[in-house]
């Protein structure tokens, strides 16, 4: 069945470093796929999203492409800050409209 | 943000009590989801609904059951609470079942079975 693969976590950064989360799938068909976030005691908020190969989805600063040929979708940010500590999952939505989501990546950073 | 409201948002109940969390929308949407958010697993579905009645199984549906009377409220009931039902509760709807639909989340319900 589908599923997605995201890198482990946590993840600590320093402010204005550059950010990157790895997510591969696996999915038959073309799915369309989802970065989540989740600020702590929240639910999950959507940040951004691609629906067809090469597409790129972007969002706060945040951008991710859409790459069939390495089944990819990995998240980057330029400089984050303080603020975007949180946690982060990728997601697909396949052939058989079920969402499947990553084990999520804890990301924090200092100031 | 999208009106979903979770209820309780914490719970602490005893093995062998049932408990019934309840998801409301304000928005009319026409499907809903029950999630379990675990430690290295990310999220699974529970069960969703695809209208009022209608609902089917998802990856990790055994010990729960849901019911929908209404559009607006998604049930999800625990029979017989287990402690392997700890867990991070979201309820999440979405417009259609569409691949390109996205879905949105409540703030999710923090329930201990002791």
């Amino acid at each position: 069945g589908d599923s997605v693969t995201q890198m482990e976590g946590p993840v600590t950064l320093s402010e204005e470093a550059f950010l990157t989360i790895n997510c591969t799938y696996t999915a038959t068909g073309y799915p369309s796929l989802f970065w989540y976030v989740q600020y702590p005691g929240e639910g999950l908020q959507l940040l951004l999203k691609a629906t067809k190969a090469d597409d790129k989805g972007s969002n706060k600063g945040f951008e991710a492409t859409y790459r069939k040929e390495t089944t990819s979708f990995h998240l980057e940010k330029g400089s984050v800050q303080v603020s975007d500590s949180a946690v982060y999952f990728c997601a697909l939505r396949g052939n058989n409209n079920d969402m499947r989501f990553g084990a999520g990546t804890r990301l924090t950073v200092k100031p | 943000d999208a009106g979903i409201t979770q209820s309780p948002r914490h719970k602490v109940t005893e093995t062998g009590t049932p408990v019934t969390l309840r998801c409301h929308q304000t928005e009319n949407h026409r499907y809903m989801y029950w999630y379990r958010q675990d430690p290295g697993h990310g999220l699974r579905l529970i069960h969703y609904s695809y209208g009022v009645k209608d609902t089917d199984k998802g990856e990790v549906s055994d010990g729960y059951s849901v019911s929908r009377s209404k559009t607006e409220d998604f049930l999800l009931t625990l029979e017989s609470a287990t402690s392997s039902q700890t867990s991070v509760y979201f309820c999440a709807i979405s417009e259609s079942l569409g691949v390109n639909t996205e879905a949105f989340f409540g703030q999710g319900t923090r329930l201990t079975v002791v």
